[in-house]
């Protein structure tokens, strides 16, 4: 059974602080990781796809990085603003067949 | 471009029940997914659908039955409700499914309590 795991569960930062979580995954047999912000009463939206060991994304504010031989990625925001408030989900990518999602990390962004 | 729609959006059902809810994948995708959620609990996977066969499976009981249409909109059903079946319904869709990174496309969710 794969386990992907995401820490830490929950945190609260204020407006213009910078924060990072965690997504752990096996680290053999890596296909691709996913990773999708989900806010309240909204759909997941997608951020990045990461697929290649030392892989890093970055969209606006937000930026990824990707270690699978060790089996982690990283999620950053610089400056966090209060529409980031979202649970980030992670999801190992299951060679196509299937993503197995983490219970994600629930982030809260203060003004 | 639409996106994914679901219908309904909320479902009240009491225990022994069946229910089916639908998903309208977005326009020329050919792979639906469909995952639960729980509190407590992360996206669940319970199949996948393309080209109007079931492709994938995940870990859940028989009372759990998909269908696709030609038109590629999908159909879950669950049959003789109970009480651990109250959850959020989400259903998403790709182009392809396996394969190149197919990134999926999520709907708003089918919010679903058994009393």
């Amino acid at each position: 059974i794969l386990n992907v795991e995401q820490s830490p569960q929950s945190l609260h930062v204020q407006e213009g602080d910078s924060t990072n979580f965690t997504c752990s995954f096996p680290s053999s047999n890596f296909y691709a990781l996913h990773w999708y912000r989900w806010e309240t009463a909204k759909s997941p939206e997608a951020l990045f796809v990461m697929t290649l060991n030392g892989d890093e994304k970055k969209k606006g504010r937000i930026s990824a990085t990707l270690n699978t031989k060790e089996g982690y990625s990283y999620l950053y925001i610089k400056g966090s603003q209060p529409e980031d408030s979202a649970t980030y989900l992670c999801a190992f990518d299951n060679y196509g067949q299937n993503f197995v999602f983490g219970p994600g990390t629930r982030l809260s962004a203060l003004p | 471009k639409a996106g994914v729609t679901q219908t309904p959006r909320y479902l009240i059902k009491t225990r022994g029940q069946q229910v089916t809810l639908s998903c309208s994948p977005i326009s020329g995708h050919r792979s639906v997914s469909w995952y639960q959620q729980t509190p407590g609990q992360g996206l669940q996977f319970l199949f996948e659908y393309f080209s109007e066969t079931q492709r994938n499976k995940g870990n859940f009981p028989g009372r759990f039955s998909g269908r696709q249409f030609s038109n590629s909109r999908s159909e879950m059903n669950v049959s003789t409700l109970e009480l651990g079946d109250s959850a959020l319904y989400l259903c998403a869709s790709s182009l392809e499914g396996s394969s190149s990174y197919n990134e999926q496309f999520f709907g708003p969710g089918t919010r679903l309590t058994v009393l």
